[in-house]
C-alpha cells in the first residue's frame, strides 16, 4: 500500500526537548500539508509544501517548529524546545495537483505528549 | 474570514436510528470532501462531492451538496456501532487552492 505513512506514531518527550516527525506522502502527490489536530476537534492548518517549496505557514507555526521536504518527497516537521500546549495530533496529508478537486489523503497521524 | 459550520458537534443514538450532519457556509465551494476518523487514526475520505444538487450514497450514508455549493449533508439511515466516530466536512474554494477549509466536527456514538 503506498498510502500517508507517518512516524513515529507516538511521541513522549518531555518539556525543552526537541522533537521530529516524518511524513513520507503518496508516491506521486507534490502537494504536502502539516496540520495539527486536538481531542474532538477538526485540523488545525500548519503549513503548505509544493514540491520542495514551502508555499504557506499558519500562523500557529511558532518560530519553535520548523518544516522541510528537501528533495520534494518526505517532510520532516521539528518541533524545539517543546512546551506541554504543544500535546496533540500530528497530522500529514498529500495531495496531487492534477486530477480532482484537492482531495487530501492522510497518514495515521503522530500523537505527541509533552510533560 | 471563511467558515464551514458543523452541527450538531456531538450525537449520541441508539443503534438503528437514523441521522443528518449539517455543514453550512457563507462561501462558494468547487467541491466538498467528508472524512471520518477514528481515535488514534487520521481522518480517511469518505466521498468528494462537486457539483451543485448532487447526491451520492456510500452504502448506508447519503450525502448531499447544496444547489449553490455553500452546504453539505450527511444522512446516515440505520445507524450501527461501527458508524461510531468524528465526521469531518471540508470544503475547497477552488480547484487550484491548496487550502480546504475545515468544520469541527461532529463526534457521533452509536449505542447498541
Amino acid at each position: 500500500d503506498t498510502g500517508v505513512s507517518q512516524n513515529p506514531r507516538h511521541k513522549i518527550t518531555k518539556r525543552g526537548q526537541n522533537v521530529t516527525f516524518r511524513c513520507d506522502p503518496i508516491s506521486e502527490h507534490n502537494r504536502l500539508y502539516w496540520y495539527r489536530q486536538t481531542l474532538g476537534q477538526g485540523p488545525e492548518f500548519l503549513t503548505y509544501f509544493q514540491n520542495e517549496a514551502q508555499l504557506e505557514k499558519s500562523r500557529l507555526l511558532s518560530d519553535r517548529f520548523s518544516a522541510e521536504r528537501p528533495k520534494g518527497s518526505f517532510s520532516t516537521l521539528e518541533i524545539q524546545r517543546t512546551e506541554q500546549g504543544d500535546s496533540a495530533m500530528y497530522l500529514c496529508a498529500s495531495s496531487s495537483i492534477r486530477g480532482a478537486k484537492n482531495i487530501q489523503y492522510f497518514g495515521a497521524g503522530t500523537r505527541l505528549s509533552v510533560l | 474570514t471563511q467558515l464551514l459550520e458543523q452541527s450538531p458537534q456531538f450525537l449520541s443514538i441508539q443503534e438503528g436510528e437514523n441521522l443528518t450532519v449539517y455543514c453550512n457556509s457563507s462561501s462558494v465551494f468547487s467541491s466538498l470532501q467528508w472524512y471520518r476518523q477514528e481515535p488514534g487514526e487520521g481522518p480517511v475520505l469518505l466521498v468528494t462531492v462537486v457539483t451543485g444538487g448532487e447526491v451520492k450514497k456510500l452504502k448506508r450514508l447519503t450525502f448531499q451538496f447544496g444547489d449553490a455549493r455553500k452546504d453539505s449533508s450527511l444522512h446516515i439511515t440505520a445507524a450501527q456501532p461501527g458508524d461510531t466516530g468524528l465526521y469531518l466536512c471540508a470544503g475547497a474554494l477552488s480547484d487550484s487552492n491548496y487550502q480546504l477549509i475545515w468544520g469541527a466536527g461532529t463526534k457521533l456514538i452509536i449505542k447498541p
